[in-house]
């Protein structure tokens, strides 16, 4: 079955970095964007950005540009989100998610997301 | 920057319709998405491109779309069926997904 499984929690100082790694199976990686959002507890989700593993093409919101790096390697079918310079308001669960469109969909036509990966909790305290 | 609005509950006893609306302006141009979240469960997804249902959800899930704003459904509810409920959509561009902020969705 299509599954995305997450790297572990981690706790992190502040001003460090963290890379979450997203590893895909039950499909063919590189035909679907990977997306990246976060959850700070209690609260709702952020769409964080997204990638396309096959051109390692990304995009993020302003948000988190210049602080989000997503990687892919694609012999083990695996994408990376690692953001810089954390802050106490970073600590959240952090998801994965494959990015799905039709076969008519156009460019620009937003995508919907399924599956989910398991979520990740980083936790950024001094 | 472009928002999708929820209620923030909706409360409804075993047996009844629950019905959760999100408006935004680009609906217009865009489909919804609908995801149910329960308490400590990863996002699922429950509807895509307004009115379609994944294999494997039930029959009593639907979603409608009318102008600027889509409406989740949930015909019969169960206990089953509490959770938060978020819709998801694009900017009229498609460059930016966005979230709606979520409703609670309580059966009494």
């Amino acid at each position: 079955q299509v599954q995305l499984v997450q790297s572990g929690a981690e706790v992190k100082k502040p001003g460090a970095s963290v890379k979450v790694s997203c590893k895909a199976s039950g499909y063919t990686f590189t035909s679907y964007e990977i997306n990246w959002v976060r959850q700070a507890t209690g609260q709702g989700l952020e769409w964080m950005g997204w990638m396309n593993p096959n051109s390692e093409n990304t995009g993020s919101t302003q948000n988190f540009q210049g602080r989000v790096t997503m990687t892919r390697n694609t012999s083990i079918s695996t994408a990376y989100m690692e953001l810089s310079s954390l802050r106490s308001e970073d600590t959240a669960v952090y998801y994965c998610a494959r990015g799905c469109r039709s076969s008519s969909s156009t460019p620009a036509a937003s995508p919907w997301f399924d599956p989910w990966g398991q979520g990740t909790l980083i936790t950024v305290s001094s | 920057s472009y928002e999708l609005t929820q209620p923030p509950s909706v409360s409804v006893s075993p047996g009844q319709t629950a019905r959760i609306t999100c408006s935004g302006d680009a609906l217009s141009k865009q489909y919804g998405y609908w995801y149910q979240q329960k308490s400590g469960q990863a996002p699922l997804l429950v509807i895509y491109k307004d009115n379609e249902r994944p294999s494997g959800i039930p029959e009593r899930f639907s979603g409608s779309s009318s102008g600027t704003t889509v409406t989740f459904t949930i015909s019969g509810v169960q206990a089953e069926d509490e959770a938060d409920y978020y819709c998801q959509s694009a900017d009229s561009s498609g460059t930016y997904v966005v979230f709606g902020g979520g409703t609670k969705l309580t059966v009494l």
